[in-house]
């Protein structure tokens, strides 16, 4: 099956820094998003980027299918950006495999 | 708010006894699923359904069953619980499935504790 790594594990980061966060997969897939996991265990959709580059306020992220890889930027950093974001990429018949996770904290 | 809902947020129940989960989709999704976050395995697919029809299975215990209603909202069936059951269970729901999938929404999670 598709495998899916994320780096890196954990980041600490001052407030106000930027982030760039990594996703690798092992095959083509048909889709993938990006989530956030906030502390009360919710899972917010960031993106839906199975290809190609998207911006949402401070946060954006690209997606190069060819290479089996997805890149989420976050700059200017805030605490409450604080939590786990992962990765997770589509196999054709739609579920959604999930990489293990990035914990941010983002220290005032 | 992502449109799915899941019932109830919070659960505590014995080892031995069973208990059901719930979802109602967003509107006009037709595609349901199930996951699993535990400490130890992280977030883990359980079943698909689509349409009523039982589409994918993943590591779903055997003790574990699920069905999708007429009305497309779905129910997770978890029975003889075990301590290791305790775990965060999510709902998803898109569209369609296959190559005519998009994007996951999904629900605030049922928090299931079993002591």
């Amino acid at each position: 099956g598709i495998q899916v790594e994320q780096s890196p594990p954990d980041l600490i980061l001052q407030e106000g820094a930027n982030s760039t966060l990594r996703c690798n997969f092992s095959d083509s897939v048909n889709n993938l998003q990006w989530f956030h996991q906030n502390p009360w265990g919710q899972l917010i959709n960031l993106f839906y980027i199975p290809s190609g580059t998207k911006q949402n306020g401070r946060l954006s992220a690209t997606t190069v299918a060819t290479e089996r890889y997805s890149l989420l930027y976050i700059s200017s950093s805030q605490t409450t950006d604080s939590g786990v974001y992962f990765c997770a990429v589509g196999d054709e018949g739609g579920k959604l495999i999930f990489g293990q996770g990035t914990e941010l904290s983002v220290k005032p | 708010d992502s449109g799915v809902t899941q019932t109830p947020k919070h659960l505590i129940t014995a080892t031995g006894q069973r208990v059901t989960l719930r979802c109602s989709p967003r509107s006009g999704d037709l595609s349901v699923y199930w996951y699993q976050q535990s400490l130890d395995q992280g977030l883990q697919f359980l079943i698909q359904y689509y349409n009523g029809e039982e589409r994918a299975k993943g590591n779903i215990l055997e003790r574990f069953s699920a069905q999708q209603f007429p009305d497309l909202h779905s129910e997770l069936n978890l029975s003889s619980l075990e301590l290791g059951d305790s775990a965060l269970y999510f709902c998803a729901s898109s569209v369609g499935q296959g190559e005519g999938v998009t994007e996951a929404f999904f629900g605030q999670g049922t928090r299931l504790t079993v002591v």
